[in-house]
């Protein structure tokens, strides 16, 4: 089953502009995780923000959690041609289980 | 440190053959994971280990796959025969503790699985 479904599933932008990828789910949550994964490689983790938290930063990323909408954003500012990759978050509900969304796919022109 | 190892890194077979993947976590880390990833679609947990025990297999197809952690360290995920919908990148990670609550987890570089 999916919980969380990110929003848009592909993006393309100028390097230098900044990225905003959602992420919206179905049920109450412990702790939401933003991973990247360039091609070819595995999953690399961003950051985990938890359900009493509403805002983390970590160099160029910002990430939002609103638990009234069930929703997250990650924002990736002054995106470079490295940035290009694909984006997923990651719910835990509290559970042993962390289910991961089918992705955004963002790519950044130079 | 060094990071989550995986071999083989490509794999090709043929339908109703036998496979194995090989995972060694980072040092010290007590749970072991195993996704499948298709293309284009999210990571799917197969299984879960904590130390020597499975807390989550829900989703592994019990019929054909199959996955120990002996010694609670490193991990073998086999499938015995495959299928032409097996064919996808077979991912292991780990994690410092696991368990209820989850955290950061570390992926290896996985292995890539052509079935044909």
């Amino acid at each position: 089953s999916q919980q969380g479904e990110e929003d848009p599933q592909a993006l393309s932008i100028q390097e230098g502009e900044n990225a905003t990828m959602n992420c919206s789910y179905k049920t109450s949550i412990n702790n939401l995780q933003w991973y990247r994964q360039n091609s070819g490689r595995g999953l690399v983790h961003l950051i985990l923000i938890r359900s009493n938290e509403r805002e983390k930063h970590s160099g160029r990323l910002r990430v939002t959690l609103d638990t009234s909408k069930k929703s997250s954003s990650l924002l990736i500012t002054a995106s470079r041609a490295a940035d290009t990759a694909s984006y997923f978050c990651a719910t835990n509900t509290g559970g042993f289980k962390t289910i991961f969304g089918a992705g955004t796919r963002l790519f950044v022109k130079a | 440190e060094a990071g989550v190892a995986q071999s083989p890194r490509y794999k090709i077979i043929e339908k109703r053959q036998s496979v194995a993947f090989w995972c060694n976590p980072i040092s010290g880390h007590a749970t072991l994971y195993w996704y499948q990833q298709i293309l284009g679609q999210g990571p799917k947990l197969l299984i879960q280990f904590q130390n020597n025990g499975v807390v989550d297999d829900s989703q592994l197809p019990k019929d054909r796959f199959s996955a120990e952690r002996l010694k609670g360290v490193d991990s073998t995920l086999k499938i015995q025969p495959a299928k032409l919908e097996d064919s996808a990148v077979y991912l292991c990670a780990s994690s410092p503790r696991g368990g209820v609550g989850q955290e950061t987890q570390y992926f290896g570089p996985g292995t890539r699985l052509l079935v044909l």
